[in-house]
C-alpha cells in the first residue's frame, strides 16, 4: 500500500499562509490524495482531496505536483483555530469492490502562533 | 458537525469486562471504518464494514469484534478488557469503500482501569 510522509510539526504565525507539503513516492495512477485535520479533543475532519489537478475548498487549496509524488495543503490565512494535527493519506478509487485501507500515519502538528 | 454519532462519549470500566460502543453513520453512507487511537500509537485502523459486510481487517485483537446492521449502524464490541485498551475509539463513515472522503464521529473516550 503507498505511504504518506509528512514533517512531524510545523509552526505559523496567525494570518500568514501555510503550507503543509507531504510525499507520496509511491503513488499509483487511481491513488486520490486526501486530507483531514484533527483538532484537539474531537475526531478527524475532512479538508480536501484530489487526482492531479490543484483544488480549491472554502477550508483550503491543494496544490499537487505534476509528478503526483508530493503535495500541499495550504491554508491561506492561518488562524489560531486552524492549530491541529493534519493527515496526508492516500484512497484508491480503483478498488470499488475490495477495500483500501485508508491509513494514517501520525500527521503534522501544526502550531499557529498569535 | 458530520453527520456521524458515535455513543456513549466516554466509558469507564474495569479490567476483564466487556463493552460495546456504537456508531451510526452519516445518512447514506454504506462504509463504516473503526480506528483506535492511543496518545503512542495514532489512529490505527481496526476494521472496515460496507453495507453489512466486512471488507477488510487491521491490527484488531481476537479481544475485538464488530458488525454493521441492516440499518447500517455499527457496534464494536471489546471484551476481557485489559487496561492497555484504554483509548479513543473513533468510527468513519463514507458513501463507497473507495476513494469517497471519510467522515469522523467524535469518538468514544475508553477508560479501562
Amino acid at each position: 500500500d503507498a505511504k504518506t510522509t509528512q514533517p512531524n510539526s510545523m509552526e505559523s504565525n496567525e494570518e500568514e499562509p501555510v503550507h503543509l507539503p507531504c510525499n507520496h513516492s509511491t503513488i499509483s495512477g487511481t491513488d486520490y490524495i486526501h486530507w483531514y485535520r484533527q483538532l484537539p479533543s474531537q475526531g478527524p475532519e475532512y479538508v480536501i482531496h484530489g487526482l492531479t489537478s490543484n483544488v480549491n475548498n472554502r477550508m483550503a487549496s491543494l496544490a499537487i505536483a505534476e509528478d503526483r509524488k508530493s503535495s500541499t495543503l495550504i491554508l491561506h490565512r492561518a488562524t489560531l483555530r486552524d492549530a491541529a494535527v493534519y493527515y496526508c493519506i492516500l484512497r484508491d478509487v480503483a478498488r470499488s469492490g475490495g477495500s483500501y485501507i485508508p491509513t494514517f500515519g501520525r500527521g503534522t502538528s501544526l502550531i499557529v502562533h498569535p | 458537525d458530520s453527520g456521524v454519532t458515535q455513543t456513549p462519549k466516554h466509558l469507564i470500566t474495569a479490567t476483564g469486562q466487556r463493552v460495546t460502543l456504537r456508531c451510526s453513520p452519516r445518512s447514506g453512507d454504506l462504509s463504516v471504518y473503526w480506528y483506535q487511537q492511543s496518545l503512542d500509537q495514532g489512529l490505527q485502523f481496526l476494521i472496515h464494514y460496507y453495507n453489512g459486510e466486512e471488507r477488510a481487517k487491521g491490527n484488531i485483537l481476537e479481544r475485538f469484534s464488530a458488525q454493521q446492521f441492516p440499518d447500517l449502524h455499527s457496534e464494536l464490541n471489546l471484551s476481557s478488557l485489559e487496561l492497555g485498551d484504554s483509548a479513543l475509539y473513533f468510527c468513519a463513515s463514507s458513501v463507497a469503500a473507495n476513494n469517497s472522503p471519510l467522515h469522523f464521529g467524535n469518538g468514544t473516550r475508553l477508560t479501562v482501569t
